[in-house]
């Protein structure tokens, strides 16, 4: 069964630098998505990502966040200047319509040292 | 904004216990609702879902029901086995409007089932 896939599965970080975040989607999917989760909170969206440009975003991505997807496999999340608060496990979701389940990877552990 | 309330965890059952986790929402319009699982180690799964009020989800005997009344979505299972042990996360997603898609997550809960 086709399954979204996120590498690495956790990354250990020093504060102010750049990490990437990858994603690769189910194949056919059209929509794709970040999610958070800060440890002990709840699971929030971040962006979402359609026809090649951002559809929607929450407050909690600003400036220092971005989303690419470089070729038709890739989708990436990259913070330009990690914070502590970052410190979170982030989700990729995708899916192949807006009225269709959304599949998750298994997520990244980022550490912001 | 729209918003998911689940019941405060975590919960412990013995195996073949009756189980209930509590689900509430807050949203504009007819959201469709999920309830995802986590397992240790894993990503987010779909374990059920309702797309209009009265709707019944049901998986591997797990079952909720959109309550429009009641603004509900409650979990139940009959009778946990070990292996339900997860996170489980009631979510909403915002019927049409300027979304596109995002899911609104409640905050989880914790259930380990012990044999």
């Amino acid at each position: 069964e086709p399954e979204v896939t996120q590498t690495p599965s956790h990354q250990v970080t020093q504060m102010g630098q750049e990490v990437i975040l990858r994603c690769v989607p189910i194949s056919n999917h059209l929509y794709f998505y970040w999610y958070r989760q800060i440890l002990g909170q709840k699971v929030e969206f971040l962006v979402s990502f359609y026809n090649n440009e951002i559809s929607e975003k929450s407050e909690i991505f600003d400036d220092q966040f971005s989303v690419e997807r470089p070729d038709g496999s890739n989708f990436t999340l990259k913070i330009r200047s990690t914070k502590l608060e970052d410190s979170a496990m982030y989700f990729c979701a995708s899916n192949p319509g807006l009225s269709e389940t959304q599949y998750f990877g298994p997520g990244t552990r980022l550490l912001v040292l | 904004g729209d918003s998911v309330t689940q019941m405060e965890g975590p919960v412990t059952l013995s195996e073949e216990a009756f189980l209930t986790i509590n689900c509430t929402y807050t949203a504009t319009g007819y959201p469709s609702l999920f309830w995802y699982v986590q397992y240790p180690g894993e990503g987010l799964q779909l374990l059920l879902k309702a797309t209009k009020a009265d709707d019944k989800g049901s998986n591997k005997g797990f079952e909720a029901t959109y309550r429009k009344e009641t603004t509900s979505f409650h979990l139940e299972k009959g009778s946990v086995q070990v292996s339900d042990s997860a996170v489980y996360f009631c979510a909403l997603r915002t019927a049409g409007g300027t979304s596109y898609g995002k899911l609104t997550f409640g905050q989880g809960t914790i259930l380990t089932v012990h044999p």
